[in-house]
């Protein structure tokens, strides 16, 4: 039973535009949730993160919202760039150390011209 | 530079063979992790250590061995056991960011059993 989904395997945004990547989980025991950017045959890389005491968190041109009472996350890119072309990784763990995080099966994020 | 070698970047192994991937890190990181990766699944952990000569199973343990003997090692063994182990394995270690515990990953190492 899937515990993080990202129910959309790809996503096609034009570029300048918002790309808004959305993940859901079940588990209503995750307390921090994170989101890791990996381009093809490379490692995963940190993007960004949220404790659930907060509902938003802002780094640059990326914004994680969260709202615990429908289990949901989403990230958001404003604006969209060529280099953002990625897997999106969303992530989730229940205590502040990351041995039982769990992972999504990632959103395939497509930057057009 | 710090961070994270993984070797080989590629292994081809025949059915039956055990092999051995590499995984060294320079970040003076305690905790090291062993994911594997599917085409179109999440990461899935195998194996993590919080400290040297510990490590304890992830999800997926099964068919797979490690050692850590040093703080900067964390090799992972493909045994002939593991049924299906074509896949990209990626390593981690973990540091702290404004509290949180997050991931630094190695390149990954793509292994095909042939």
């Amino acid at each position: 039973d899937q515990q993080v989904k990202q129910n959309s395997p790809s996503l096609s945004v034009q570029e300048g535009r918002i790309s808004i990547l959305n993940c859901d989980y079940t588990n209503s025991m995750f307390d921090y949730f994170l989101w890791y950017k990996k381009y093809p045959a490379e490692g995963p890389t940190f993007l960004i993160s949220i404790s659930s005491i907060k509902d938003k968190n802002e780094d640059g041109r990326f914004t994680v919202f969260l709202n615990k009472s429908a289990k949901h996350l989403s990230l958001h890119i404003v604006p969209s760039q060529p280099g953002d072309s990625a897997v999106y990784f969303c992530a989730a763990s229940e205590s502040y150390r990351d041995d039982k995080i769990i992972f999504g099966k990632g959103t395939r994020l497509h930057i057009l011209p | 530079d710090g961070g994270i070698t993984q070797s080989p970047k590629y292994l081809f192994r025949k059915e039956g063979q055990n092999v051995t991937l590499s995984c060294e890190q320079n970040l003076n990181h305690d905790a090291m992790y062993w994911y594997r990766q599917d085409p179109g699944q999440g990461l899935r952990l195998i194996y993590y250590s919080q400290i040297v000569n510990d490590f304890q199973k992830g999800d997926i343990a099964e068919g797979y061995s490690v050692s850590r003997e040093k703080k900067e090692s964390f090799p992972l063994t493909v045994t002939s056991a593991q049924k299906n182990p074509t896949a990209f394995y990626l390593c981690a270690s973990s540091s702290q960011h404004r509290g949180l515990y997050v991931l630094t990953f190695g390149a990954g190492s793509r292994l095909t059993v042939l």
